[in-house]
């Protein structure tokens, strides 16, 4: 669990405000993803990276942005957050070696947006 | 939209039962996975299968497999009321990503 770290684990911001989300591992994995999950509706891909200079978009990438610092670190921004992006937030890592994409969660954001 | 529907989605059992959800999927899929939620945390990886494979075990874990239904089930052996959580499947279609189901939520009363 401590090889995926998220911070902040709670934020609230206002209508507008420009938010970064940081998702660090120690797992030396290439790959990271970005998920929101709402309640009844699952976990939805944001945005994911296979590798640091590689970046593509999820289902629902409108209204995001993200950043791949290094290896270990992916960034999703919000640029002009929005009530309906109050969500609970995922950072995950995979590394398929053994061609599965088992992933491995981070401790998630809970982000209110007023 | 989802790939993956659970069903139930919730589930109710007394410790010691057994519980069994379902999965059903839209598109064909190399593999399947079961990732366990509990409340507000992160998802932890259950089990994988392979869309090659029909039946696999894992402890109290029983994962099964059809591929002509698009669909799968995992059983829950002896439930405890450590196991209350939600319980999420996962496909992966080949695009080297997971698609995830919307969930059972699964309560185990002493």
């Amino acid at each position: 669990d401590a090889d995926v770290t998220q911070t902040p684990r709670n934020r609230i911001t206002k209508t507008g405000k420009r938010i970064m989300l940081e998702c660090s591992q120690t797992k030396g994995h290439d790959r990271m993803y970005w998920y929101r999950q709402d309640p009844g509706l699952g976990l939805r891909l944001i945005y994911y990276s296979f590798d640091v200079k590689d970046i593509n978009k999820g289902e629902i990438s409108d209204g995001y942005s993200v950043s791949r610092q290094a290896q270990a670190k992916f960034s999703l921004s919000l640029e002009s957050a929005i009530p309906n992006q109050t969500a609970l937030y995922f950072c995950a890592t995979s590394d398929p070696s053994g061609s599965a994409d088992t992933q491995y969660f981070g401790p998630g954001t809970r982000l209110t947006v007023l | 939209s989802q790939q993956g529907e659970e069903d139930p989605q919730a589930l109710s059992i007394q410790e010691g039962e057994n519980a069994t959800m379902n999965c059903s999927y839209k598109t064909s899929i190399n593999n399947l996975q079961w990732y366990r939620q509990n409340s507000g945390r992160g998802l932890v990886h259950l089990i994988l299968i392979r869309s090659n494979e029909r039946e696999k075990h894992s402890g109290r874990l029983r994962v099964t497999l059809d591929t002509s239904k698009k669909s799968s089930s995992l059983l829950i052996t002896a439930s405890r009321a450590a196991d209350t959580a939600s319980y999420f499947c996962a496909t992966e279609t080949g695009f080297q990503k997971l698609v995830f189901g919307t969930g059972t939520r699964l309560l185990v009363s002493p």
